[in-house]
């Protein structure tokens, strides 16, 4: 495994509530990512970041903001759920090495319902 | 932009035969990297295989092999001799092997493999 957890695993959430989750890493990898799963459209990345306090967005980046204050963590915040941000988040980092191509591992993902 | 397509939403094969996993993708760039992960039952995203855009010849992981057609734009996972664990969601994903980019991955939308015993 390449070091990389996610909180909370599973969450159940109203509409209208602010949601925050995590992504751990502890491989000191230069990228982070967050991805979306839904079915019907495979992964979608949401937002990614390249360093501490270095983000952007991804293709579904509306509603979703991010912060990276440490090499390690890498929040994803919902300010306001709405349902139809239900869905599987991934995480993934990459970009330890200096070679041209660095693999990238992901989490085990998060489970958001939001009713 | 680029665009990943899977255009098998599900595919099925007996157990011990072989099955061709499609997709195609859209891209103006010369360099890049391709790949097939793998997502069974409990989520996890598995890496499968890994095609370099500059390597003629085609990947090859044990029983997983690609069909790599760069004119055709073309990258197909071929799994021989199925087993039962071969069962699961398996993508394509098309990464830019720009210099200084952010290894992002692009999707395509998924092909379930079904291993019937």
């Amino acid at each position: 495994d390449a070091g990389i957890t996610q909180s909370p695993r599973h969450k159940v959430t109203e509409t209208g509530t602010p949601v925050t989750l995590r992504c751990h890493q502890t491989e000191n990898h230069r990228y982070m990512y967050w991805y979306r799963q839904d079915p019907g459209h495979g992964l979608r990345l949401i937002h990614y970041s390249y360093g501490v306090k270095d983000t952007d967005k991804g293709e579904v980046s509306d509603g979703y903001s991010v912060s990276r204050s440490k090499t390690e963590d890498f929040l994803l915040t919902l300010e306001s759920a709405t349902s139809s941000q239900t869905s599987v988040y991934f995480c993934a980092i990459s970009g330890l090495g200096l070679a041209a191509y660095n693999e990238q591992f992901f989490g085990p993902g998060t489970r958001l319902t939001v009713l | 932009a680029q665009t990943v397509t899977q255009s098998q939403p599900e595919m099925s094969v007996q157990e011990a035969e072989t099955v061709t996993l499609s997709c195609t993708y859209d891209t103006s760039e010369s360099d890049y990297y391709l790949f097939w992960y793998k997502q069974p039952p409990s989520r996890q995203m598995i890496l499968v295989i890994r095609q370099e855009a500059y390597k003629q010849q085609n990947a090859t992981e044990n029983r997983f092999s690609v069909n790599f057609q760069k004119a055709a734009k073309s990258f197909s996972l071929k799994i021989s001799d199925s087993q039962l664990g071969d069962a699961a969601m398996y993508f394509c994903a098309y990464r830019s092997a720009t210099q200084g980019g952010s290894e992002k991955l692009v999707f395509g939308k998924g092909t379930k493999l079904t291993v019937n015993p």
